[in-house]
Parts: structure tokens; C-alpha cells; sequence
């Protein structure tokens, strides 16, 4: 099992590009997430998706839109980059969508906006 | 808004030591608490996942307090080995339903051989 895998590793973007970061996982899990880490910082919630078909807001999704394209599959667009996007971004899934329940992390895209 | 708070920021210590960190959250609205490991330029991994006033978890070298009734738990590490360094995160969910996580900001633990 791969787990929670995330491409690109790396990405440099210019102000005002698009793109959009891919998260998948394996273990069959319902619950997905995207977080952001900034130094000094905790990771902060960008989008959930509690179920398969449901999306919702974390703490800072300005600026951001998200796709459950399928159980395994959730990504993460940015329409218009902006330096404040400079950031590490984090994909994790649990099994449920349940306060008690491990999330398991992906190993980050680290993205640069110029 | 639910705030979490981890201190101190960064800890170096030397190889043998033993070192303890804190996690506080608000008692009032207490659900549960979890502690992630991160190492640099690796994923965060679960360490424990607390729920219950009293509770003590262990993990080898690594174990964990709770006290819900003031709002922390601690961390401690018996001997800290330098594989030991890396981030330890810990995250309250913001809702006693789902997985909506609230994470402090970590505390960052060097240790030196």
C-alpha cells in the first residue's frame, strides 16, 4: 500500500498562474483533507470532504477550490496563485469522518509563488 | 475559535536527556486529543489519540499525559535519541462530530549527539 501519495513534489508557479495539486489514497478511506503548513505555524484546514460527493470549508480556503473526483481521489486548484500561497501543502485521509480517527498524511507539495 | 497552543516553540537537548512538552487547549469544549510526529521532509505520523481525563499513552520511549478538567497534556520523551529530532504536533477536533482538526503550532525538538 502506498498510502496517501500527492503529486507534484515540487512546483514554482509566477502570480496569477493556475494549477492544481492531486492527492490519492489507498486504504479505502472516507474522509480526505487538504492543509496548508507555514512556518510558525500549525497546519491549518484548507477543504475537507467528509464523504465521497461532499466538499466544506476548512479554516483558510480563500483563494482556493476543491474536487472529490472519487472515493480515492481529492484534489486541490488554485485559480490565480498569490505569494501568500507560498506554502506546504498536505493531503491526509482518515477512515471516517470521526473526531477520534487517525489521519494519515501524504508528503507534501512544496509550492512557490513568485 | 478553538485555540490550541504548544510550548515551548523549540527544545535542544543532548543525547540521554529526558524532555517533556506541553499542549493546551480549552477544557470547556473538550472532544479529544491527538499527537502527530513530524520529521523534516517527511509526512506527519500519528503518535495517540487521547479521549479520556487520566489518560496515559505510551510508545516506546514516548508517552503521554491528559487532563481535561485544565485543558493540557504533556509529552515526554525518556531519553532522547537524536532520531528523536523532529516536529510534535498536537490537534484538538474543533467539533465533538468529524474530523475537523485544530492544530497548535508545534513544538520543534533538536537532539545532539
Amino acid at each position: 500500500n502506498a498510502g496517501v501519495t500527492q503529486t507534484p513534489k515540487f512546483q514554482v508557479l509566477k502570480t496569477g498562474q493556475s494549477m492544481t495539486l492531486q492527492c490519492a489514497q489507498d486504504m479505502n478511506h472516507n474522509s480526505m483533507y487538504w492543509y496548508r503548513q507555514d512556518p510558525g505555524m500549525g497546519l491549518r484546514l484548507i477543504y475537507y470532504s467528509a464523504s465521497e460527493g461532499t466538499t466544506d470549508k476548512g479554516e483558510v480556503p480563500n483563494g482556493y477550490n476543491v474536487s472529490r473526483l472519487n472515493k480515492r481521489e481529492f484534489s486541490l486548484r488554485l485559480e490565480s496563485a498569490a505569494p501568500s500561497q507560498t506554502s506546504v501543502y498536505f493531503c491526509a485521509s482518515s477512515e471516517v469522518w470521526d473526531h477520534t480517527d487517525t489521519q494519515y498524511f501524504g508528503p507534501g507539495t512544496r509550492l512557490t509563488v513568485l | 475559535i478553538l485555540n490550541v497552543e504548544q510550548s515551548p516553540q523549540s527544545l535542544h537537548v543532548q543525547e540521554g536527556d529526558s524532555t517533556n512538552f506541553t499542549c493546551s487547549f480549552p477544557s470547556s469544549n473538550f472532544y479529544a486529543l491527538h499527537w502527530y510526529r513530524w520529521e523534516t521532509a517527511k509526512s506527519p505520523e500519528a503518535l495517540f489519540v487521547m479521549t479520556l481525563n487520566g489518560d496515559e499513552k505510551k510508545k516506546g520511549r514516548i508517552s503521554a499525559t491528559l487532563n481535561t478538567k485544565e485543558g493540557y497534556s504533556y509529552l515526554y520523551i525518556k531519553g532522547s535519541q537524536p532520531e528523536d529530532s523532529a516536529t510534535y504536533l498536537c490537534a484538538s477536533p474543533a467539533l465533538r462530530q468529524g474530523g475537523k482538526l485544530i492544530f497548535g503550532q508545534g513544538t520543534e525538538l533538536s537532539v545532539k549527539p
